[in-house]
């Protein structure tokens, strides 16, 4: 079993909907959050960085963190077809080998 | 900002060859840096951390004298892969950070697609 889970999708969405993406994750020691965007042969872009369960809000983004059931979550809002691009979930433990674990990404088109 | 660049951004060599990847930091002092490895379709999976000035530590599985890394000052990092097999095709990407501990924000420079015949 993965120690980071997310759907690699794809997943496609009309343009103006609001886009869910989730990982979850099993080891309690992961406690810092991030959602990376990678556009196709790009690098990945941080997006967003949590450490606290509840919500973190930026602009049209809004990062989701619960740790009692191991679950994050990103929701776009308003999505725009700029916003197709693959996004990848990572999380830091901070027991034991401490260094960035990515989930496999999630694929998102956005139809115009 | 924090920019991170990549050279060359894709490269193709014969089997055998030795293939050198630059990681810059432009705007910032990196004192860690990261490369990362990426197949089609797959996340990305650490190979090594280095600080400057000091021997890369490599994950579990990575081999050491197949994937050389430099750090040689705050803002360049390489990495060789050396005598390429096809199987070590894939998506380079480095990473930088300022501080020294995993909680700093990496940021990722844009990739380099190695292509080994």
């Amino acid at each position: 079993q993965k120690e980071v889970e997310q759907d690699p999708g794809p997943l496609s969405v009309p343009e103006g909907a609001i886009v869910s993406l989730n990982c979850t994750y099993s080891n309690s020691a992961f406690q810092y959050f991030m959602w990376y965007r990678q556009y196709s042969r790009k690098g990945p872009e941080l997006l967003m960085y949590t450490y606290s369960s509840g919500n973190k809000e930026d602009g049209r983004f809004t990062a989701q963190v619960d740790k009692s059931s191991k679950y994050i979550s990103l929701f776009i809002r308003d999505s725009q077809p700029s916003d197709s691009a693959t996004y990848l979930c990572a999380m830091i433990r901070i027991q034991g080998a401490q260094k960035l674990v990515f989930g496999q990404g999630t694929r998102l088109t956005i139809n115009p | 900002g924090a920019v991170v660049s990549q050279h060359p951004s894709r490269v193709i060599c014969k089997s055998g060859t030795s293939v050198k990847i630059e990681c810059r930091s432009l705007d910032f002092q990196a004192t860690t840096m990261f490369w990362y490895r990426q197949f089609p379709k797959q996340s990305l999976m650490l190979m090594a951390t280095s600080n400057e000035g000091s021997k890369a530590t490599y994950e579990q599985g990575v081999e050491k004298d197949k994937f050389l890394i430099n750090h040689a000052s705050l803002t360049l990092s390489t990495l060789t892969v050396t005598s390429a097999h096809p199987e070590d095709s894939s998506f380079y990407i480095c990473s930088a950070s300022r501080g020294t501990v995993y909680t700093d924000t990496q940021y990722f420079g844009p990739g380099t697609r190695l292509t080994v015949l």
